[in-house]
């Protein structure tokens, strides 16, 4: 099974409007942790945010805030007012507690797209 | 910037040949990792180094081969290259690698293989 899922291809938004960025995760770990990399077209990874599998609140940073729902097992980016150099590629990415999981484990990504 | 450093940027090769990509980890950072980005595999992590000694190992081929000097910085060879193995190389860093950090990355290596 896939342990990150981005279902969205390509998305579209307004300048100025907010975009959830969707995200579900698999996982029989307890302690894990969440991020969210941006990738421009010229290629760097920017990391955007994090969240752990223990923190009650929802992360945020600027702009972005992600929408975690254990449950769930969603972890769903929100990009508020957005701008137009937010068209990038994002990914979601888990990394687990578990000693021979040291690495994070990828989404295939979602393109943004934002339109003036 | 986000302070990890890889050279070169671009790289051009036949198939057959061998490089060298390399990575210098943000300072005070000793967690290396390397990942190769690429059309129809995704992001998938390669080899992890910590403070010297590997420490994990994912899809790396028996072809790379890396490894991480006293001074911390990292080196991924790659040899008897492939058509395939065109991909765009990151080297990320963390401070002790904790689940829980961030893996900051470099600017990548974009290799291409003729």
């Amino acid at each position: 099974a896939q342990k990150i899922t981005q279902t969205q291809p390509g998305m579209f938004v307004q300048e100025k409007e907010a975009v959830t960025l969707d995200c579900t995760y698999d996982t029989s770990d307890q302690s894990y942790g969440l991020f969210w990399y941006k990738q421009p077209s010229s290629g760097e990874m920017i990391f955007l945010i994090y969240q752990g599998s223990y923190d009650e609140q929802n992360a945020t940073e600027g702009r972005y805030s992600l929408n975690f729902q254990k449950a769930r097992k969603s972890a769903n980016l929100v990009i508020s007012a957005s701008q137009l150099g937010d068209s990038a590629m994002y990914f979601c990415a888990m990394r687990e507690k578990a000693p021979w999981a040291n690495n994070l484990f990828f989404g295939t990504g979602t393109r943004l797209t934002v339109i003036p | 910037d986000s302070g990890v450093t890889q050279t070169p940027k671009h790289l051009i090769t036949a198939t057959g040949q061998r490089v060298t990509l390399r990575c210098s980890p943000r300072s005070g950072d000793l967690s290396v990792y390397w990942y190769q980005q690429s059309l129809d595999q995704g992001l998938q992590f390669l080899i992890q180094y910590y403070n010297g000694e590997e420490r994990a190992k994912g899809n790396i081929l028996e072809r790379f081969s890396a490894q991480q000097f006293p001074d911390l910085h990292s080196e991924l060879n790659l040899s008897s290259l492939e058509l395939g193995d065109s991909a765009l190389y990151f080297c990320a860093s963390s401070g002790g690698g904790a689940y829980q950090e961030t893996q900051y990355f470099g600017p990548g290596t974009r290799l291409l293989v003729l």
